[in-house]
């Protein structure tokens, strides 16, 4: 156990859907990361919070969302689910001057999204 | 934009043999590169690490090389174990945000008994 809770661990979902995802993570840790990852690809990074307060952006779709809450947990809202939303998305946190560089982030186990 | 890329999906050693995995990156800016490793139902879990400023990094039987000019690192595995066998991603971060890891796609390591 990696301390980072991700829930649900498995979504199954129509076309045209909104779905939630959420993270909780490690005690101690401020920042929150969401990453993607399609079949057969790396990780793409979406998004970073810190503290409640987005930090960085990536290549996250218009039609997805995230926030990061007052007691950190995280929340990675999609919605008009496209079949090519199906993939693994991780969430990983850090703790100040842990995220960096040498120490890289501690991941959450993902939530398998499957778009039909 | 692809910039950080593994090259080979898989490799396949026998146990007690030497595992070499490679990595490629493209953005002079990044200072430190990481190597994950990950499991199947797991997230993935960090392996070692390297800043710019070395070429190696050593603990225990994994060995991360960075080659600056070339712009590549390479994870030594010695010897290799079957329970090492796992998909490694390679990471790299660096210029404006060092939290903002970019991956590469990943190398599935099988070690043979």
């Amino acid at each position: 156990d990696s301390g980072v809770t991700q829930t649900p661990k498995h979504l199954i979902t129509a076309t045209g859907q909104r779905v939630t995802l959420r993270c909780s993570p490690r005690s101690g840790d401020l920042s929150v990361y969401w990453y993607q990852q399609s079949l057969d690809q790396g990780l793409q990074f979406l998004i970073q919070y810190y503290n409640g307060e987005e930090r960085a952006k990536g290549n996250i779709l218009e039609r997805f969302s995230a926030q990061q809450f007052p007691d950190l947990h995280s929340e990675l809202n999609l919605s008009s689910l496209e079949l090519g939303d199906s993939a693994l998305y991780f969430c990983a946190s850090s703790r100040p001057g842990q995220g960096s560089g040498l120490h890289g982030y501690t991941f959450g186990s993902g939530t398998r999204l499957t778009v039909v | 934009d692809q910039q950080v890329k593994q090259n080979s999906p898989s490799l396949s050693v026998q146990e007690g043999r030497i595992s070499i995995l490679n990595c490629d990156y493209t953005n002079s800016m990044f200072d430190y590169f990481l190597w994950y490793k990950k499991y199947p139902a797991e997230g993935p879990t960090f392996l070692i690490s390297i800043s710019s400023i070395k070429d190696k990094n050593e603990d225990g039987r994994f060995t991360v090389f960075l080659n600056k000019s070339a712009k590549h690192l390479s994870l030594h595995i010695v010897p290799s174990q079957p329970g090492d066998s796992a998909v490694y991603f390679c990471a790299a971060s660096g210029g404006d945000n060092f939290n903002k890891f970019y991956f590469g796609s990943g190398t599935k390591l099988n070690v043979k008994p």
